[in-house]
């Protein structure tokens, strides 16, 4: 059974550009949730997706934005990137409360 | 509003000592509480869980009891290896449909052999 997984693993952009990154839910789990880890830090909720939806957001600007396709997977969009967007962003799915984390992706902006 | 607060690292410790890492939560309701470790350059694992008051969770060593009435949820192990050395997050879910995690900052672990 293959877990959450996460491409691509590494990226680098300039700031400004906008980026995408995806992720395949765990078997079975309906809900996708995105977390951003800056270096040192706790994970930071981003927003979560269910039936296609987004149903909740954290404290991040529009500049993210995401979407959920029929088979549960998901992208995580960032537009106009900030040096400060540098970070590691974490997928994770879940079928009710306990979430299973994918490897992240790192996305450094020079 | 809800938040987790952990003790602050780094903890070194010697092959076979005795680990506490102190977790402490402030939350809305009744959250489901857990404890994620995260090895360098990979994502996070689900080490252990409890959903309810005086629940222990434990896996591979570990344990971890919810106390209500200490708002609590420290992370124990009798005898550390060195393979335990990595970083642990104490975290809570919100107890709205989004089960949401809220996490603490992260209390790094070093075993010394």
């Amino acid at each position: 059974d293959a877990g959450v997984t996460q491409s691509p693993t590494h990226l680098i952009k300039t700031r400004g550009q906008q980026v995408t990154l995806r992720c395949s839910p765990k078997s079975g789990h309906d809900t996708v949730s995105w977390y951003q880890q800056a270096l040192g830090q706790g994970p930071q909720f981003i927003f979560q997706y269910y039936e296609e939806e987004e149903r909740q957001r954290g404290n991040f600007p529009d500049r993210f934005s995401g979407h959920q396709f029929p088979n549960y997977s998901s992208e995580l969009n960032v537009n106009a990137l900030l040096l400060g967007d540098s970070a590691l962003y974490l997928c994770a799915s879940s079928l009710r409360s306990a979430q299973y984390f994918g490897p992240g992706t790192r996305l450094t902006v020079t | 509003g809800d938040s987790v607060t952990q003790m602050e690292g780094p903890v070194t410790l010697s092959e076979e000592a005795f680990l506490t890492i102190n977790c402490t939560y402030t939350a809305t309701g009744y959250p489901s509480l857990f404890w994620y470790v995260q090895y360098p350059g990979e994502g996070l694992q689900l080490l252990l869980k409890a959903t309810k008051a005086d629940d222990k969770g434990s896996n591979k060593g570990f344990e971890a009891t919810y106390r209500k009435e200490t708002t609590s949820f420290h992370l124990e192990k009798g005898s550390v290896q060195v393979s335990d050395s990595a970083v642990y997050f104490c975290a809570l879910s919100v107890t709205d449909s989004s089960y949401k995690l809220i996490f603490g900052s992260g209390t790094r672990l070093l075993v010394r052999p």
